[in-house]
């Protein structure tokens, strides 16, 4: 079963705009990271966000956790043409199990 | 640089033939992971090990097997491949020490079972 569902499903922006994607998920969790895959290629870890906190930030990333809503948000700003990949959130549901669940899957794709 | 590969990167393979996929990590992690990738489905767990002899099973585990005799080495066989396993399959490795939850991913195989 799929814990974390991103929206939307695909996303087409032009180069310099913002992008937001979200991420919901259904159970309790310790931490939630945003990964991104390019093309024909493994998916590389962007950030984590621990369950205790609520905003963190990475260069032009920003991610923002809502536990009481069980959502949480990933803004790419004055995006680049190379961040055109997919983005997916997971879950680590239990403490200690450090297992990852994944969602589906945001396609961003930035035009020139 | 330390890094996760697999091999091989294509196969392709006919029903009923036992196959494995090879994945090495030179991190020196405890974790290691096998998913598979579908449209539609995104990753799926199909096994994991926390550490050498340990293997455990994930969402999907039918129809394959793993086993962990070194830290550097999870091979994922599929004990008598099937048409619904073909896919993109990827390991990652993680630290199990610590807080250290992020995930390292291999370059994938892309397996065609025909």
């Amino acid at each position: 079963s799929q814990q974390g569902e991103e929206d939307p499903q695909a996303l087409s922006i032009q180069e310099g705009e913002n992008a937001t994607m979200n991420c919901s998920y259904k159970t309790s969790i310790n931490n939630l990271q945003w990964y991104r895959q390019n093309s024909g290629r493994g998916l590389v870890h962007l950030i984590l966000i621990r369950s205790n906190e609520r905003e963190k930030h990475s260069g032009r990333l920003r991610v923002t956790l809502d536990t009481s809503k069980k959502s949480s948000s990933l803004l790419i700003t004055a995006s680049r043409a190379a961040d055109t990949a997919s983005y997916f959130c997971a879950t680590d549901a239990r403490l200690g199990a450090q297992k990852l669940v994944f969602g589906q899957g945001t396609r961003l794709t930035i035009n020139p | 640089d330390a890094e996760i590969t697999q091999s091989p990167r294509h196969k392709i393979t006919e029903t009923g033939r036992q196959v494995t996929l090879a994945c090495h990590q030179t991190w020196n992690h405890n974790n290691m992971f096998w998913y598979r990738q579908d449209l539609g489905h995104g990753l799926r767990l199909i096994h994991y090990s926390y550490g050498v002899q340990d293997t455990n099973k994930g969402e999907v585990s039918d129809g394959y097997s793993v086993s962990r005799s070194n830290t550097e080495d999870l091979p994922l066989t599929l004990e008598s491949a099937a048409s619904s396993q073909t896919s993109v399959y990827f390991c990652a490795s993680s630290d199990g020490t610590g807080r250290a939850y992020e995930q390292y991913f291999g370059p994938g195989t892309r397996l065609t079972v025909t």
